[in-house]
């Protein structure tokens, strides 16, 4: 089965860049890698989703190396409302042995 | 973006009841729905996969006479708590996505929370 490991908590302050590491080693070739962000009673939100070197969008940048078995999820300034659980999901494809979400990391911002 | 909505967004019910939730893709056509079950400070558990005119596949340990999915179109799939008891008690999330999940994220609707007294 596909697992993923991250870090149970991290903790911040606003407006610092927070990387947040997540290891999936036995990663297969088709598997995309994708993170999501959950707040408290809500269900998660897409934040981005790579195959291999780095993606960037308008929130955050996801790099990758070139053996894939791991991603970082970098938030360049972060505030208060970034407070939350980010979980990674790797793979997709039609298999629902990949859909296990791991522990996900739990980010405290403080002020 | 992709848009699911999920409701009710909360249900408080007698134990025996059985409880209706409902997913719907409001601007995508959804061939896939997953439904997740998440208990308190922990990660999301998929419960089931169900595709649009055909059975859904349940994980392992997930009771399928229990947790009675329908997914009638491409836009609609429910899941149907029968009898539920408080230990069915939890948050129940579904997500939507095309048929080539692949390279596609999921998108998530805003969750059920159940309550069973």
């Amino acid at each position: 089965l596909a697992k993923t490991t991250q870090p149970i908590s991290m903790d911040s302050y606003e407006g610092q860049e927070v990387n947040i590491t997540c290891s999936h080693n036995n990663i297969a070739t088709n598997d995309y890698i994708t993170w999501y962000q959950q707040f408290p009673s809500q269900g998660p939100r897409f934040i981005i989703q790579g195959y291999k070197t780095k993606v960037t969008n308008e929130v955050a940048s996801l790099f990758i190396p070139a053996d894939r078995k791991s991603s970082t999820l970098s938030l360049p300034r972060v505030s208060l409302s970034d407070t939350a659980v980010y979980y990674c999901l790797v793979g997709g494809s039609y298999n629902t042995d990949k859909l296990i979400f791991g522990t996900g990391t739990r980010l405290q911002v403080f002020p | 973006g992709a848009v699911v909505s999920q409701h009710p967004s909360r249900v408080i019910c007698k134990s025996g009841t059985s409880v209706k939730i409902e997913c719907r893709s409001l601007d995508f056509q959804a061939t896939t729905m997953f439904w997740y079950r998440q208990f308190p400070k922990q990660s999301l558990m998929l419960m089931a996969t169900s595709n649009e005119g055909s059975k859904a596949t349940y994980e392992q340990g997930v009771e399928k006479d229990k947790f009675l999915i329908n997914h009638a179109s491409l836009t609609l799939s429910t899941l149907t708590v029968t009898s539920a008891h408080p230990e069915d008690s939890s948050f129940y999330i579904c997500s939507a996505a095309t048929d080539d999940y692949s390279n596609q994220p999921q998108h998530f609707g805003d969750g059920t929370r159940l309550s069973i007294l």
